[in-house]
């Protein structure tokens, strides 16, 4: 079974500019996870989906950070702009519906904003 | 705002040894609790489950849950310097969503 698979996996972008990552997560997998995880922390949730819709975005700074999974598939987090303090892995996980808590977590994009 | 906390470490055992992490919550109402290992650079992978109040023992892994002090930690029996990584405390959370709240996680180092 193929895993959770994210591009870009490194981003190196300039403050005040815009970046999105991508994430297909395990086929079936119902529920998807945006995670935020900054060097030395856990990670933090940003949006939950569940199919196309969303489930929780209440730690999503929704002035700059959108997020959307069209189809009940594929997502895209995007940051505009961004600010010193996005740089950070992002992590996208997925997971059955009933077992939200075996999540499969992809390879991360680690963005650096300068 | 709920939250899990541990121990940042970095905790040195020597190979051999029994490797003990630990991790408190605050949601009362939490139900499941997990661990979960991320090696440096990589990303969390799923090791430990428990659900009730004891012991649970899977292979040289032992996660321990005590409710009423809402405290739950890992034992490692027999470290090897595989298990070198960081070692994430996950609480499920109480409501609808089904999501988990991570802890900042516990850097173990075994030493050869």
């Amino acid at each position: 079974e193929a895993g959770v698979a994210q591009s870009p996996r490194y981003k190196i972008i300039e403050k005040r500019q815009s970046v999105a990552f991508w994430c297909n997560p395990i086929s079936g997998h119902a529920t998807l996870y945006w995670y935020q995880q900054i060097l030395g922390q856990g990670p933090k949730l940003l949006i939950q989906f569940q199919n196309n819709g969303v489930v929780d975005d209440s730690q999503l700074p929704k002035d700059r950070f959108s997020a959307e999974r069209l189809k009940g598939v594929d997502s895209t987090l995007k940051i505009q702009p961004a600010k010193l303090e996005d740089s950070a892995v992002y992590l996208c996980a997925s997971s059955q519906l009933q077992r939200f808590y075996e999540q499969y977590f992809g390879p991360g994009t680690r963005l650096t904003v300068t | 705002q709920k939250e899990v906390e541990q121990n940042s470490g970095p905790l040195s055992v020597p190979e051999g040894a029994i490797a003990s992490l630990n991790c408190t919550y605050s949601d009362r109402g939490s139900q499941s609790f997990f661990w979960y290992r991320q090696y440096s650079g990589k990303s969390p992978e799923l090791i430990m489950s428990i659900y009730s109040n004891g012991d649970k023992e899977d292979g040289r892994f032992t996660a321990q849950l005590n409710k009423a002090s809402q405290y739950v930690s890992l034992l490692i029996r027999d470290s090897q310097p595989s298990d070198s990584a960081t070692y994430l405390c996950a609480v499920s959370s109480s409501g609808s969503a089904r999501q988990l709240t991570f802890g900042s996680g516990t850097q173990l180092t075994v030493l050869p």
